[in-house]
């Protein structure tokens, strides 16, 4: 079974914590990346990684960092985290290029900054 | 930027009543796909549409893609219990990455 694992389920930082959400998949895919998820506005991408050590901005990249160093895992990184940036974050993966293959997605880590 | 209109947001119906929620796009599409997330759960992959007139069934759910590739519908028909959820059409437009829709969430009457 297909499986995409995050650190946690919820987690609560305080304004200006730097902040690392952890995403691993044993599925050997080559493509990963981060959501947020927010009422009313759907899925938007933060960041996409296509390969190790490489990465791309999605919609939505400012404020935020990512990390692949291994296959497996995409860490995604708040710098100095913001109470904009409370939301569900979720990670996913896929075989190929998004668009041509079906994600799957990881449980979500709901983030809260107060 | 290259966006995806989901109508309705929230749709409300008694259990057994047909539903159907709409994405629409001002641009041609390469193809799109649906996922359901159940409350407090994950998006999961329905099905992905790639041919212009597409349509495809999965049981109770049918899935079209507009002949103009601008536009993708999900219909359910005699809705369950198990139907509750939110449904996202996601669109590739030729790039690496998918844009969800905003989602319908659908709950049922029993």
């Amino acid at each position: 079974d297909v499986k995409v694992t995050q650190s946690s389920r919820y987690l609560v930082k305080r304004t200006g914590e730097k902040v690392f959400l952890e995403c691993v998949q044993d599925m050997d895919h080559e493509n990963m990346f981060w959501y947020r998820q927010d009422p009313g506005l759907g899925l938007r991408l933060i960041y996409f990684s296509y390969d190790v050590k490489m990465k791309e901005k999605g919609d939505i990249p400012e404020g935020y960092s990512v990390s692949r160093e291994k296959k497996e895992r995409f860490s995604l990184i708040l710098e100095s985290a913001s109470t904009n940036q409370t939301s569900m974050y979720l990670c996913a993966s896929s075989r190929g290029l998004a668009g041509n293959y079906e994600q799957y997605f990881g449980p979500g880590t709901r983030l809260t900054v107060t | 930027g290259q966006q995806v209109m989901q109508i309705p947001q929230y749709q409300h119906v008694q259990e057994g009543e047909d539903f159907t929620t709409y994405c629409n796009s001002s641009t041609t599409l390469s193809n799109i796909q649906w996922y359901k997330q159940r409350p407090g759960g994950h998006p999961v992959f329905l099905i992905q549409l790639v041919k212009s007139g597409e349509v495809k069934k999965q049981k109770r759910l049918t899935f079209q893609f507009g002949e103009a590739k601008k536009n993708s519908s999900l219909h359910i028909t005699a809705t369950q219990t198990t139907d509750v959820g939110t449904y996202f059409c996601a669109a590739n437009f030729g790039n690496e990455k998918l844009t969800f829709g905003t989602g319908t969430r659908l709950t049922i009457i029993p």
